[in-house]
């Protein structure tokens, strides 16, 4: 069965540290990861996926098919970084996308 | 810019009302999804459609049904409202191997 966790509900960090938001997964085929961001009062947005391998706003995530995990992470944080976070998995047959329960970062200044 | 548009963003609605939630998208995509959103629970997908007329269940069908009738329009049907059904709910597209897009959400009260 496909299975998003994100282990953390909340993560305050300060302003200028680092951030790393968890996520694992559970899939038996190749999967495709995504990160989706949800700033206050704006529709869910795509913020990136593990396929195009960019950095977009200074996050980074590597799929580590061993740990079977999409970490999200950002050397330093910036207050306007505070959203909710949901990551989320497509299998490699289906269009249908699973997310986690989300994580909510409050960037402190 | 891919424009996916809920009919409303706020509904009050009484328990055993059958209620519709309007979903339209401009841009042809093949697939398209209804999620509620709570807190704690995440996103958690209702049906979704990958073509006019076929439909899937996703993991809390249950208490809902849906109709694609036509590409661009996809319904979500609460058949006799409860008060579990409280919800923000989310409507999303995507072209068949590509990312979402969501629309705002409607915030639906059931009393």
């Amino acid at each position: 069965a496909q299975r998003v966790t994100q282990p953390e509900k909340l993560l305050s960090v300060f302003k200028g540290a680092p951030v790393e938001l968890k996520c694992n997964y559970s899939y038996s085929g190749s999967p495709e990861l995504f990160w989706y961001v949800q700033y206050s009062r704006q529709r869910l947005q795509l913020l990136l996926r593990h396929i195009s391998r960019e950095s977009i706003k200074g996050f980074t995530a590597d799929l580590n098919k061993g740990e079977t995990s999409f970490h999200l992470k950002k050397p330093f944080a910036q207050e306007e970084d505070s959203a909710m976070y949901y990551c989320a998995l497509r299998g490699s047959s289906a269009s249908k996308i699973i997310f986690g329960s989300g994580t909510r970062l409050s960037i402190r200044p | 810019d891919v424009k996916v548009t809920q009919s409303s963003r706020y509904l009050v609605k009484r328990t055993g009302e059958k209620v519709f939630l309007e979903c339209v998208q401009d841009m042809d995509h093949e697939n398209m999804f209804w999620y509620r959103q709570d807190p704690g629970l995440g996103l958690r997908l209702i049906y979704f459609s990958y073509d006019v007329k076929m439909k899937e269940k996703g993991d809390i069908p249950e208490g809902y049904s849906v109709s694609r009738e036509k590409k661009e329009r996809f319904s979500l049907i609460l058949e006799s409202a409860s008060t579990n059904q409280t919800s923000m709910y989310l409507c999303a597209s995507s072209l068949w191997d590509q990312p979402q897009h969501f629309g705002d959400g409607t915030r639906l009260s059931i009393l």
